[in-house]
């Protein structure tokens, strides 16, 4: 568990709120992954960062803005959320080779009020 | 259209049985599926990958690919109530991973 870290574990927020999700991997990857994971529904790709360089946004909405200041770091800078956005968020990383096996960390648990 | 379906279960069985796992795909999935488990509270982690046509076995679990029907299983041999937990079927697809939506696995001692 110790390889993926994430803060905060939890984060209640009010819609007027602007908060940011930290991930940092010890792992020596070097692509880190951006996950929504909400009841019921399968885990939403959010972005793709490749050697720090941003590959994929899954039509995203603004709101939601990632940063990745180098390899092992990760954040998601939230502003303006809904109510909708209350879900899991997940960070994982991979090796480029091996994109697919991807580690997790723990989660940040975001409730928006 | 989805492009990877799982049936949400929950799947029952006995301590000690066969627990079958099944997933199925769309063609825009590509040929690599990987089996992920989450135990509740818990982030995902990988348990098995299968990039060939055929059965991957590693310990208690086996993967099996289909492509001809599309059909990725995972069978967990002497199911203990340590399994218990939901499992992730995902195919990999250019940059990313694409997931379905779980099936719940309850092993009742």
């Amino acid at each position: 568990e110790t390889g993926v870290t994430q803060t905060p574990r939890h984060l209640v927020m009010g819609m007027t709120n602007k908060k940011s999700l930290k991930c940092e991997q010890h792992l020596g990857h070097n692509a880190m992954y951006w996950y929504k994971q909400s009841a019921k529904k399968p885990l939403e790709l959010m972005f793709v960062y490749n050697f720090k360089e941003q590959t994929e946004n899954n039509s995203v909405p603004s709101r939601f803005s990632p940063e990745c200041p180098n390899s092992s770091h990760l954040f998601l800078h939230l502003h303006t959320l809904q109510p909708e956005d209350s879900a899991l968020y997940l960070c994982a990383s991979s090796t480029k080779m091996s994109r697919y096996e991807q580690y997790f960390g723990p989660g940040t648990r975001l409730t928006v009020t | 259209q989805k492009e990877v379906e799982q049936n949400s279960g929950p799947l029952s069985v006995p301590e000690g049985a066969i627990a079958s796992l099944n997933c199925t795909y769309s063609d825009r999935v590509s040929q690599s599926f990987f089996w992920y488990r989450q135990y509740s509270g818990k982030s995902p982690e990988l348990i098995m990958s299968i990039y060939s046509n055929g059965d991957k076995e590693d310990g208690r679990f086996t993967a099996q690919l289909n492509k001809a029907s599309q059909y990725v299983s995972l069978l967990i041999r002497d199911s203990q109530p340590s399994d218990s937990a939901t499992y992730l079927c995902a195919g990999g697809y250019g940059n990313k991973l694409v997931f379905g939506a779980g099936t719940i696995l309850r092993v009742k001692s």
